[in-house]
């Protein structure tokens, strides 16, 4: 079974530090997806990553593969109250094609 | 675009009861759709594989007799929680996959059920 191992479970900050998640696996994934959801909601898609090493920008978030497409990590900088939320990695199977989600990581940013 | 809706977006419904929820997507087909069961502050499970004109295919320890699925169109796949029990209370989370792009899946807005 492949797993998705996501760090840290829990973050609490203050509003304009920087932070990073991270998603580690020891297998190898053709892809990797970061979600963002907010309380009462789905999953909203952030960016998917596909080639090894691949870094990828969406305003102060910051998404890396892993150059063995192993592990991803998500950078935010300057956090705001905004950034609340439950973070999750996601990767297709690769064999089955489901996808599977890392644990989550329930980020608070306070002002 | 790949916007997915569900309905009822909360439920309240006695122990017994019977309980059905749709997932649609309104403007892509999806020839795969995915249901997920998420408890507070954890990760999404996955339950089941629902694919058009197919029967589904459920997770090892889904019972698939209490958690009927059926996706009868391209845009729609309906979850039906029979005989509701206390500890089926849970937000139920669907996804839909573009034809062709399995690897992204759109999520709906997900369903709070809750059994009295």
């Amino acid at each position: 079974t492949q797993l998705l191992e996501q760090s840290p479970q829990f973050l609490s900050i203050q509003e304009g530090e920087n932070l990073t998640v991270y998603c580690n696996s020891s297998s190898v994934f053709s892809s990797l997806q970061w979600y963002r959801q907010e309380p009462g909601e789905g999953p909203v898609l952030l960016v998917t990553v596909v080639t090894g090493g691949e870094v990828k920008k969406l305003k102060r978030l910051t998404f890396q593969f892993g150059d063995a497409r192993k592990d991803s990590s998500l950078h935010i900088t300057a956090a705001q109250p905004g950034d609340t939320g439950l973070y999750l990695c996601a990767a297709v199977e690769n064999q089955g094609g489901k996808l599977i989600f890392g644990q989550g990581t329930e980020l608070s940013v306070k002002p | 675009g790949a916007v997915v809706s569900q309905h009822p977006s909360w439920v309240i419904c006695k122990s017994g009861t019977s309980v059905k929820i749709e997932c649609r997507s309104l403007d892509f087909q999806a020839t795969t759709m995915f249901w997920y069961r998420q408890f507070p502050k954890q990760s999404l499970m996955l339950m089941a594989t629902s694919n058009e004109g197919s029967k589904a295919t459920y997770e090892q320890g889904v019972e698939k007799d209490k958690f009927l699925i059926n996706h009868a169109s391209l845009t729609l796949s309906t979850l039906t929680v029979t005989s509701a029990h206390p500890e089926d209370s849970s937000f139920y989370i669907c996804s839909a996959s573009l034809a062709g792009a399995r690897y992204e899946q759109y999520f709906g807005p997900g369903t709070r059920l809750t059994v009295t």
